[in-house]
């Protein structure tokens, strides 16, 4: 069982849709997650990061956490074509302690 | 905020040659560097975690001697690809963990060995 899992898509939702993106781990000592966006080529960018079970909003974008089901969400609201990337769901154990990815799901978002 | 500048962004080079990779942290003093790898259409794959003053540690599957890191100052990690081939053809990104910013990512290397 790989330690972070993504559905790797591809993803495609129209413009102004709500696109989900999901992502299990497997380790319960985990006790931070992350979503970045990679677009091609290109280093990951950081969109929010969780550490407690509930939601998080910032922006378009909320963020979902369940420690019980080890199971965290991305939702973007009102999606636009300029989302459409690979999204990488990223969790760590402790505190500065290395990154575990996700594969990635990628999104694409029609005009 | 915190910055960290990799350098080359890109580089080719011909087999058996070595290649060097710079993660320089520009305003925060990064003690651990992670390194990563990623192949077309895959994931980030932690290949390993260097510490300021240490030796680093390598994950299962990557060649110590093949990779080598150093991390001789605060500010500074780099990794060597030696004796490159072109199986080592890949997108090598560093991390570094910042406390008020998180992990912060180099813009990565892109690697072609020809």
């Amino acid at each position: 069982q790989k330690e972070v899992e993504q559905n790797s898509g591809p993803l495609s939702v129209p413009e102004g849709a709500i696109a989900s993106l999901n992502c299990t781990y497997s380790d319960r000592g985990s006790q931070s997650f992350f979503w970045y966006r990679q677009y091609s080529g290109k280093s990951p960018e950081l969109i929010m990061f969780i550490y407690s079970n509930g939601d998080k909003e910032d922006g378009r974008f909320t963020a979902q956490l369940n420690k019980a089901s080890q199971y965290v969400s991305l939702l973007i609201r009102d999606s636009q074509p300029s989302d459409s990337a690979t999204y990488l769901c990223a969790v760590t154990r402790y505190n500065n302690n290395d990154m575990r990815f996700g594969a990635g799901t990628r999104l694409t978002v029609k005009p | 905020g915190a910055v960290v500048s990799q350098h080359p962004s890109r580089v080719i080079c011909k087999s058996g040659t070595s290649v060097k990779i710079e993660c320089r942290s520009l305003d925060f003093q990064a003690t651990t560097m992670f390194w990563y790898r990623q192949f077309p259409k895959q994931s980030l794959m932690l290949m390993a975690t260097s510490n300021e003053g240490s030796k680093a540690t390598y994950e299962q599957g990557v060649e110590k001697d093949k990779f080598l890191i150093n991390h001789a100052s605060l500010t500074l990690s780099t990794l060597t690809v030696t004796s490159a081939h072109p199986e080592d053809s890949s997108f090598y990104i560093c991390s570094a963990p910042e406390r008020a910013y998180g992990y912060t990512f180099g813009s990565g290397t892109r690697l072609t060995v020809v």
